[in-house]
């Protein structure tokens, strides 16, 4: 398989708790994106990496979350102390960076979170 | 305020009709993709355009990049139930930092 791998696809957790996903990108891919994206709307940008550096990151990214990228290989996003608002589908997408203007990003499949 | 604005919003027409979504913005885009999103799943990439006026084609998918590169349109030719899903453009500003940013979507259902 050499697409965008998430997990897990589906997490259900009480108000309060962490929760961490993983992100594994294609493998040749050196930029790593994450992205939030709530029912019936387009995705919105949080954060990416070109390999290991966190190059950019949302106002949407409150303290609470936290992205890592640590060999430049797969990536984690840690929710700390989930709200009911954090409820969401969270996408990783990956791009080979290229020259400019042509970015591809190739997504994966998602993780839906619902804090209950 | 979208920077993208998709329209319509939501689209319901019959299996065999032909449809147009539009992808505006006020903003120069380097590049522009168009993507198709199935309830439960990330979305897919379709088509990537970069250069103004450019055409692409994917069997009866048509798409466009505005002159300008502040637009773009996707046209569908003879609709079928299985292009029913959410269609999303998405755009990397021009001297940006290279992240997509997203239109919020056309709902598409073709009906039988």
């Amino acid at each position: 398989d050499t697409g965008v791998s998430q997990n897990p696809r589906h997490k259900i957790t009480k108000r309060g708790q962490n929760v961490t996903f993983r992100c594994d990108p294609i493998s040749e891919h050196n930029r790593l994106y994450w992205y939030r994206q709530t029912l019936g709307q387009g995705p919105e940008f949080l954060t990416y990496f070109q390999n290991e550096a966190q190059l950019e990151k949302s106002r949407l990214l409150s303290d609470r979350f936290s992205a890592e990228r640590p060999k430049g290989s797969f990536s984690t996003l840690e929710i700390q102390r989930t709200e009911q608002g954090d409820s969401a589908m969270y996408l990783c997408a990956s791009s080979l960076d290229r020259t400019r203007g042509n970015t591809e990003a190739f997504f994966g499949q998602g993780t839906r979170l619902t804090v209950v | 305020t979208q920077l993208l604005e998709q329209s319509p919003q939501f689209l319901s027409i019959q299996e065999g009709e032909n449809l147009t979504v539009y992808c505006n913005s006020s903003s120069v885009f380097s590049s522009l993709q168009w993507y198709r999103q199935e309830p439960g799943e990330g979305p897919v990439l379709l088509v990537t355009v970069v250069t103004g006026g450019e055409v692409k084609k994917l069997k009866r998918l048509t798409f466009q990049f505005g002159d300008a590169r502040k637009d773009s349109s996707l046209h569908i030719t003879a609709a079928q139930p299985g292009d029913t899903g959410l269609y999303l453009c998405a755009g990397v500003l021009e001297g940006s930092a290279r992240q997509l940013t997203f239109g919020s979507g056309t709902q598409l259902t073709v009906l039988p």
